[in-house]
């Protein structure tokens, strides 16, 4: 069975500093990870995925993620925080080729200080 | 990106009335979509899992009875909340995916949800 775990629920950074959203997983067949924001009644926007060719994804907006295989992490990142970055955001797994279901984190709540 | 919208994207209805609430798919074939509820403050928990022209798969506790799917055609779902409560007040958001010609699937493309509020 796989699942994804979210250390942190809310995290909140002044604007200019580093992002650090953690991500864990556990998965018995290799991973497709996957970086979502949702902002206030709105749907999901895909950031980024891992689909098991480079271990460093580039996103939209700035972002990136690592994946490490040896820590069953994939951390989401941005250099320099921006106010309008201020959303919730969730990680989510699913089995590799075949894409199944997605199974999501419970999700962390980005704070954007001025 | 492919595009999936949902209509309406608000609704306020009475106890124990029906409400339908339709998933689709503006720029692309959805071979599989997918229902999920988000109670406040949390994450997204998969309600079922719809093929085009077949039955709903539905997750452990949700009762099919009451979240009704139908799949009709490939750019279209519709979720219908049968005998809608109070507790049932939720953000339900679609998403849907398409399968390439080699038969792999896709990413799911999500809807921008549904916030239904029962009185």
């Amino acid at each position: 069975a796989q699942s994804v775990t979210q250390l942190g629920s809310h995290v909140s950074v002044s604007e200019g500093a580093l992002v650090l959203l953690r991500c864990n997983y556990s998965s018995s067949v290799p991973p497709y990870l996957f970086w979502y924001v949702q902002y206030p009644n709105q749907g999901l926007q895909l950031l980024l995925k891992y689909t098991s060719a480079a271990t460093l994804v580039k996103g939209i907006n700035g972002f990136e993620a690592e994946f490490k295989k040896s820590e069953t992490s994939f951390h989401l990142t941005k250099p320099s925080a921006h106010m309008s970055d201020a959303a919730e955001y969730f990680c989510a797994v699913s089995e590799g080729r075949s894409q199944g279901n997605l199974i999501f984190g419970k999700g962390t709540k980005l704070s954007v200080k001025p | 990106g492919a595009v999936v919208s949902q209509h309406p994207s608000r609704v306020i209805c009475k106890s124990g009335t029906s409400v339908k609430i339709e998933c689709r798919s503006l720029d692309f074939q959805a071979t599989t979509m997918f229902w999920y509820r988000q109670f406040p403050k949390q994450s997204l928990m998969l309600m079922a899992t719809s093929n085009e022209g077949s039955k709903a798969t539905y997750e452990q506790g949700v009762e099919k009875d009451k979240f009704l799917i139908n799949h009709a055609s490939l750019t279209l779902s519709t979720l219908t909340v049968t005998s809608a409560h109070p507790e049932d007040s939720s953000f339900y958001i679609c998403s849907a995916r398409e399968f390439g010609s080699l038969g792999q699937s896709s990413e799911q493309f999500f809807g921008p949800g549904t916030r239904l509020t029962v009185l």
